[in-house]
């Protein structure tokens, strides 16, 4: 257990549709950082929060949006879903001054 | 463009018998070299970082080693739970940069 949760575990939802997930980091950490998995693209970088302000963004899509709230939990919000965007979404957080990067559970979309 | 590549992409090994997993890197400013390790429809679990060439890490049957352009995963007489697959990601900015990954099966 690296001490990251995600919420829900497993989603599915149809084309055009919204959704958030969520992602506590582990306790003392302010970074959060989003990767997506897909069986064609492996795990990309989509997003770093540190402290409640977006660091830097990856292969992020304009139909996604992250936020980081003032307790360090972060939501990220899909829209106008695809199939393509089926995928394991994690999320990741580290301490401050340290390089290691510790994955939560992830949560698994599916759109249909 | 930073790239991550890793060879090979599926490795089948007898339990015991001893083999390396490739990780070669061409980015600009390397921060460090991170091994991970998954298992099916679960999140990385960290195993190793390395930051100059010439290092190397050790974890029970696993031994990490970086040079300037390549890291290898070694792994000295496997278990069938050692099988999952072993990602390698570069370090440049804050984010990772992530390999394809290999896939390794150890049969008993």
């Amino acid at each position: 257990d690296s001490g990251v949760t995600q919420t829900p575990k497993h989603l599915i939802t149809a084309t055009g549709q919204r959704v958030t997930l969520r992602c506590s980091p582990r306790s003392g950490d302010l970074s959060v950082y989003w990767y997506q998995q897909s069986l064609d693209q492996g795990l990309q970088f989509l997003i770093h929060y540190y402290n409640g302000e977006e660091r830097a963004k990856g292969n992020i899509l304009e139909r996604f949006s992250a936020q980081q709230f003032p307790d360090l939990h972060s939501e990220l919000n899909l829209s106008s879903l695809e199939l393509g965007d089926s995928a394991l979404y994690f999320c990741a957080s580290n301490r401050e001054g340290l390089d290691e990067q510790f994955f939560g559970p992830g949560t698994r979309l599916t759109v249909l | 463009e930073d790239q991550v590549t890793q060879s090979p992409e599926a490795l089948r090994l007898q339990e015991g018998e001893s083999s390396s997993l490739n990780c070669s890197y061409t980015v600009s400013g390397l921060r460090g070299l991170f091994w991970y390790r998954q298992d099916p429809g679960k999140g990385p679990e960290f195993l190793f970082t390395l930051y100059s060439a010439g290092e190397e890490k050790e974890k029970e049957r696993l031994k990490a080693t970086l040079t300037k352009k390549e890291s290898f995963l070694h792994i000295t007489a496997p278990k069938p739970e050692d099988s999952a697959t072993y990602l390698c990601a570069a370090r440049t900015e804050p984010e990772l940069t992530f390999g394809g990954g290999t896939r390794l099966m150890v049969k008993p």
